[in-house]
């Protein structure tokens, strides 16, 4: 069965530095094809693609938000790690992660998300 | 980056009604388009892959077709449990999501 579960601060202050993790199980992040993805959607807004990582430690960003996400991998924990810098109010959302079973196929299995609001 | 453009961003259909919701992309996708179904406070769940293929489960009043730019989601038969948000995701490039579509009860 696979399962995937954000966890993270609920809340952070501006300019501050945000660490998800994404704990997954039912599959392994060492499989050849294997993706996970961080997703996020601001309240009552779509969602939008953040960042990817592949089961080869290849890493993907969005365009505009590449210069304050880092995506990494603990296979061993099955893990996937995302950091992103310089949070503003406009980044209060709630984050998912997804997995992927090879690159061009669609996100088959979501985490619960976690909510993540940047207030002072 | 491809841009996804879905319509409308809403509309109104009683139960029993056809839904078609359209997702047009910015360039040529070939078939990897995805459809996926948003309740609220709930993470959203895949329907419809490679524009056309029902998930496991789906039910089969969840349609798909189209190819290159244009794409169509169909629920032939609305049931009470359909009232949801519904996304396209095309996966060819960067993935990219389109805006929604909430479909409400009239």
């Amino acid at each position: 069965q696979v399962t995937l579960r954000e966890s993270g601060p609920a809340l952070v202050k501006p300019t501050q530095t945000l660490t998800l993790t994404c704990t997954f199980s039912g599959f392994s992040l060492s499989t050849t094809g294997m993706c996970v993805s961080w997703i996020r959607q601001p309240p009552g807004k779509a969602l939008e693609w953040l960042a990817r990582i592949d089961w080869d430690d290849d890493k993907y960003y969005n365009t505009s938000l590449k210069t304050r996400l880092t995506i990494s991998k603990d296979t061993s924990k099955n893990q996937v790690v995302l950091i992103m810098t310089n949070m503003d109010p406009v980044d209060t959302a709630t984050y998912y992660c997804a997995r992927m079973t090879t690159v061009k196929r669609p996100f088959d299995y979501w985490g619960q998300g976690t909510l993540v609001t940047v207030s002072s | 980056d491809i841009q996804m453009t879905q319509s409308p961003s809403s509309l109104s259909a009683s139960t029993g009604d056809r839904v078609t919701i359209t997702c047009r992309a910015s360039q040529s996708i070939s078939n990897y388009l995805n459809w996926y179904q948003q309740k609220p406070g709930k993470a959203p769940e895949l329907l419809i892959y490679g524009a056309s293929t029902l998930q496991s489960g789906v039910p089969s009043r969840f349609s798909g077709s189209g190819s290159g730019t244009d794409f169509t989601l169909t629920i032939s038969s609305l049931q009470p449990e359909d009232f949801a948000t519904y996304y396209c995701e095309q996966s060819y490039g960067t993935p990219g999501f389109g805006q929604g579509t909430k479909v409400e009860i009239k």
